[in-house]
């Protein structure tokens, strides 16, 4: 398996555009996370699907943002409008039952 | 409220070394910590775990200890190599295993040659 897919690697967007960042995670995992990393805040979690249902997604953090999975091997994050404090990593995550999470590479969020 | 703390942003070790990284919790119903290592423009990769059934886990170079009264745990790194400078992150998740893993904010380890 090529592991968790994340795409693209880097955005830059302009405020108030909309941003969609993208993850396949690895086939045969039933979790998927959605995490963010910043300077300040270290590794947040935004939201996390279990067999493609949100589960919990306390961390996301205005309703700017919104995530998707409309199958097991697809999954989205959209951020809409965009804001420069949005800037960040966003790190899309799989695993499967009570074993480590295996991470994509990321994508580097700048918003201008 | 952080549930699990790295308190030390930053360590310099030298190499061959040993390196001693920190995470405490405050969650009790954590029973299953990992350490994941990450380089920079990549995503954290998983490098060792352990179990609250056990107070020590060893892989290699890498062994962990699990404090469970103290609500503690550690990596330690014998001996240390330029090549294990990277970011340490430290997680955990609760006894039911179907909750997400927190992160701590990470430690920056530099191992000097």
């Amino acid at each position: 398996d090529a592991g968790v897919i994340q795409s693209p690697r880097h955005e830059v967007t302009e405020m108030g555009q909309e941003v969609t960042l993208r993850c396949k995670p690895i086939s045969g995992h039933d979790y998927l996370f959605w995490y963010r990393q910043t300077m300040m805040r270290g590794l947040e979690l935004l939201i996390y699907f279990n067999n493609n249902v949100p589960i919990d997604d306390s961390g996301m953090p205005e309703d700017r943002f919104s995530a998707k999975m409309p199958n097991a091997s697809f999954s989205t994050l959209k951020i809409q409008p965009s804001e420069p404090r949005d800037s960040a990593v966003y790190f899309c995550a799989s695993r499967t039952g009570h074993t480590e999470a295996f991470f994509g590479q990321g994508t580097r969020l700048t918003v201008v | 409220d952080q549930q699990v703390k790295q308190n030390s942003p930053s360590l310099s070790v030298q190499e061959g070394r040993i390196s001693i990284l920190n995470c405490d919790y405050t969650n009790s119903m954590f029973d299953y910590f990992l350490w994941y290592k990450k380089y920079p423009a990549e995503g954290p990769t998983f490098l060792i775990s352990i179990s609250s059934i056990k107070d020590k886990n060893e892989d290699g170079r890498f062994t962990v200890f699990l404090n469970k009264s103290a609500k503690h745990l550690s990596l330690h790194i014998v001996p240390s190599q330029p090549g294990d400078s990277a970011v340490y992150f430290c997680a955990a998740s609760d006894v039911y295993g179907n909750t997400p893993l927190v992160f701590g904010k990470g430690t920056r380890l530099s191992v000097i040659a």
